[in-house]
């Protein structure tokens, strides 16, 4: 299940640097907001979530802040590894609440 | 549990030809979904379903497309006839009903030729 974005965004860091990736969301009635990263030839897997009422959360070595005002969505990775490498997408659960709606997802490659 | 399995893992196939993809979700998940992946229109969400029934298939681009949850652990998407354009990675995914966060299979890589 590979990502097959040849037209992804990419954000290329070097190993040990911190990395922060983008994201902005469509939908204002969103209260529920995730993380995915994608690895080649895998689905994607969860790394973080927050909720509306939160602005930060902090996860191992990532954290997700959230900006309602301007429906934006950023996760940062502390000390960026080579294992780090793959396609983020971020995600959001809309009107409905019972599914989420992905982002176009952003490429991140790190340098060693 | 072994997470969500899907089968096949890679599918080539036939323009013409029905393509049936398989998922069993994680023991004790109420939601499933079906994504598509596509380097064009990135992961779009084909149908969802909660326990059992489907909730909304507004999402499946044809009615060439369906699918199907005879029961809790298995599910089928269903293309009929396949084309060229529906050539992506399809990815099936569950969730239980005290969380949002979905996990996801490895999904099938459809090739139509």
């Amino acid at each position: 299940g590979e990502s097959v974005g040849l037209h992804l965004p990419t954000l290329s860091v070097q190993e040990g640097d911190n990395s922060i990736i983008n994201c902005a969301y469509s939908n204002s009635a969103s209260d529920y907001f995730i993380w995915y990263k994608q690895e080649s030839g895998k689905g994607p897997q969860f790394i973080i979530d927050i909720r509306s009422n939160m602005d930060k959360r902090q996860g191992q070595r990532v954290t997700v802040l959230l900006n309602k005002t301007v429906k934006h969505l950023s996760l940062q990775i502390a000390a960026t590894q080579p294992g780090d490498s793959a396609v983020y997408f971020c995600a959001e659960n809309g009107d409905a609440g019972n599914m989420l709606t992905f982002g176009g997802g952003t490429r991140l490659m790190v340098k060693p | 549990d072994a997470g969500v399995i899907q089968s096949p893992r890679h599918e080539v196939t036939e323009m013409g030809q029905e393509v049936t993809l398989r998922c069993k979700p994680i023991s004790g998940h109420d939601y499933l979904f079906w994504y598509r992946q596509t380097m064009m229109r990135g992961l779009e969400l084909l149908i969802y379903f909660n326990n059992n029934v489907p909730i909304d298939d507004s999402g499946m681009p044809e009615d060439r497309f369906s699918a199907k949850m005879p029961n809790a652990s298995f599910s089928t998407l269903k293309i009929q006839p396949s084309e060229p354009r529906d050539s992506a990675v399809y990815f099936c995914a569950s969730r239980s009903r005290v969380s949002a966060e979905a996990f996801f299979g490895q999904g099938t890589r459809l090739t139509v030729v």
